[in-house]
């Protein structure tokens, strides 16, 4: 059974930063492209970020591009997001999900992130 | 960007009767579209994908149809379990974008 697991979420400052982490079972890690998915309280979905099977691409909307990076330890079945210079519009569930080609066959359950002072 | 136009937002109806969302693209994106369900304390869950294509698992009654700009997911026969949310998904193009979103609520 596929199992997406987040942690690391919570609550942050403005211009903080902070990691998620997503811990991976019941498939070959490695073989897949990954994803993260939020989603701000009463909103719809946004995409955040790919990351190809080996790491060496990776993927972001303009919206995080040069704040957010995503990256994956295969070894571990683990993928990470660093958010740094966090901001109020950030504020979301953040979900890790499982990409076939560009959509999303398996999320996780999601992970809250609050940008506050 | 592709925009992602769903409607409607929220549709009521009873457990038997068929309903139907739909989704329009802001430009064509072939059949590159997905449709996701999910319910209260449960992880989003991919329904179709390629425009029509059932995800193992999904129940027949769910079908999806459309190709370029204009699509819809039809649910033939609601039953209890059907109820909540629903968003379209395109990957023509990065960025990925969603449509906005359907709550389905039992009348």
């Amino acid at each position: 059974e596929v199992q997406l697991v987040e942690s690391g979420g919570g609550l942050v400052q403005p211009g903080r930063s902070l990691k998620l982490s997503c811990a991976a079972s019941g498939f070959t890690f490695s073989n897949y492209y990954m994803a993260w998915v939020r989603q701000a309280p009463k909103k719809g979905l946004e995409w955040v970020a790919t990351i190809s099977t080996s790491g060496s691409r990776t993927y972001y909307p303009d919206s995080v591009k040069g704040r957010f990076t995503i990256s994956r330890d295969n070894a571990k079945s683990s993928l990470y997001l660093q958010m740094n210079s966090l901001k109020s519009e950030d504020t979301a569930t953040y979900y890790c999900a499982r990409l076939q080609r560009d959509y999303f066959d398996y999320w996780g359950q999601g992970v809250m992130v609050t940008v506050s002072s | 960007d592709v925009q992602m136009t769903q409607s409607p937002s929220y549709l009521a109806a009873s457990p038997g009767e068929s309903v139907s969302i739909s989704c329009k693209a802001s430009k064509s994106i072939s059949n590159y579209l997905a449709w996701y369900q999910q319910k209260p304390g449960e992880a989003y869950k991919l329904l179709i994908y390629s425009g029509s294509t059932l995800q193992s698992g999904t129940p027949s009654r769910f079908s999806g149809s459309g190709s370029g700009t204009d699509f819809t997911l039809t649910i033939r026969s609601l039953e209890p379990e059907d109820f909540g949310l629903y968003y379209c998904q395109q990957y023509y193009e990065k960025p990925l974008t969603f449509g906005s979103g359907t709550k389905l609520e039992i009348k």
